[in-house]
Parts: C-alpha cells; sequence; structure tokens
C-alpha cells in the first residue's frame, strides 16, 4: 500500500531533549516536506526537500532541522524542543515532475508535547 | 503576497442540510492550483479535489460539489445533504506554478464542520 509513514504518532518530552520524528514514503516520490498544524494558523511549512542531499526551508524552520540521505526517508529532528514546538506535525510527499498540481501524500501525523 | 482564508473557524449544521466551505484566496500568478483537504476526528488529511487555474468549471462527485470562480478569487465547496460522517476540519489551499519554493501548499486556517444528528 502505497503511504507515507511517521512515527510516533504522540510524543511527550521535556524542553531541551533531543528528538527525532520519522518519515517514510514507499511511493518513490522526490518531492518531501514537513507541515506543523497550529489551531487558527492552519497548516505551516517547515522544511522541504525536492531530492536526496537537497533540502531548504520553508517558512517556519527555527528550532528544526531535517536531513535526506535517502530518497526514502527524511526525518525532523528537534535539537533542543521549546514549549511552543508543541504542535501537530505532518510528514508529506508527492512526485517532483508535475509537482504543482500533484497533490501532497501526507503522513497520519505526530501530537508533540514540550513541557 | 500569497493568502488563503477561510473565514468561517467553525460551523454547525444538523443532518441533511447542506452546507458551504467558504475559500479566497491571493495570488499574482496566473498559473496556480488550488485544493481541499479534508482532516476528520482521527487527524489525516485526505486530499479531495485539485483545480488548475485555466478550469473553471465547476465539479460534482457524489454530495460533494465545488464552485471555482477566478473573478472573486473563491473556490467554495458544498455538501449537500451532510452526514455526522462530514464532521471534520477542512482546509483549502494553494500551490503555485513559479513559486519558488518546489510548489509549496500555502494552507488556509481551517473550517471545522460538525454536523449533529
Amino acid at each position: 500500500e502505497a503511504q507515507v509513514t511517521q512515527n510516533p504518532r504522540y510524543l511527550i518530552t521535556v524542553t531541551g531533549k533531543k528528538l527525532t520524528v520519522t518519515c517514510s514514503q514507499n511511493m518513490n516520490h522526490e518531492y518531501m516536506s514537513w507541515y506543523r498544524q497550529d489551531p487558527g494558523l492552519g497548516l505551516r511549512q517547515i522544511y522541504y526537500s525536492m531530492n536526496v542531499e537537497v533540502t531548504d526551508k520553508g517558512d517556519v524552520p527555527e528550532g528544526y532541522k531535517v536531513s535526506r540521505k535517502e530518497k526514502r526517508n527524511f526525518p525532523l529532528i528537534l535539537e533542543s524542543p521549546s514549549p511552543n514546538q508543541t504542535s501537530l506535525y505532518f510528514c508529506a510527499s508527492r512526485i517532483y515532475r508535475d509537482s504543482y498540481n500533484s497533490p501532497l501524500h501526507f503522513g497520519n501525523g505526530t501530537r508533540l508535547t514540550v513541557t | 503576497a500569497q493568502k488563503v482564508t477561510q473565514a468561517q473557524t467553525e460551523i454547525s449544521v444538523v443532518e441533511k442540510e447542506d452546507v458551504t466551505l467558504d475559500c479566497v484566496y491571493e495570488t499574482r500568478d496566473t498559473t496556480y492550483y488550488l485544493f481541499w483537504y479534508k482532516q476528520p476526528p482521527s487527524g489525516e488529511l485526505v486530499f479531495l479535489i485539485r483545480r488548475n487555474s485555466f478550469d473553471e468549471q465547476n465539479e460534482i462527485s457524489g454530495r460533494y460539489s465545488w464552485n471555482f470562480q477566478k473573478s472573486t478569487s473563491s473556490f467554495n465547496f458544498t455538501i449537500t445533504a451532510s452526514q455526522v460522517v462530514d464532521s471534520a476540519v477542512y482546509f483549502c489551499a494553494l500551490s503555485l506554478f513559479f513559486y519558488n519554493q518546489g510548489g509549496k501548499l500555502i494552507f488556509g486556517q481551517g473550517t471545522e464542520l460538525s454536523v449533529k444528528p
């Protein structure tokens, strides 16, 4: 089954404790992206990747890192989480060719709470 | 600036009522795509429809229909004879053809629809 898999679904952590949210897709998509969803703000892009070893900042990259060593994986790293990073996170992917009209395929989300 | 506005934060209807979710977008680009996504209580994001800027035909899919009007920069979504299973947050989004961020989706704030039995 074609899908984007994120783990974990739920995560509670404390300020400053490094964490990684994993994301993997099995559709051979070139493009992958991370979004965060906050009430009243919709979804905002954190980072995106056009292909392996190619990543770039989205609208709200502060406090996050990503890497794209393999096509299928795009982990989101919070080196020193803070309470304002409490949010619902989504990983997404799509075929790069015709990317502007192709829908994003989203993972099921990771609800992160930082205390 | 590119922007998507969903002015209705929450809508509550009784089952079998028709309901329209509004979406207004802003862009100076002539080529763009518009999307609607559904987020049920379980949290995942489900793609519903896409429409390109050159195709103003309305679309109907079962109880769902979409009305795209470039003149008013709107892409509204109507659910006919709503059902409890339609309860969800609905997002409208804009994707720009020449945008320099790999075709980023710009989302509206979302409209939470509650359909009561």
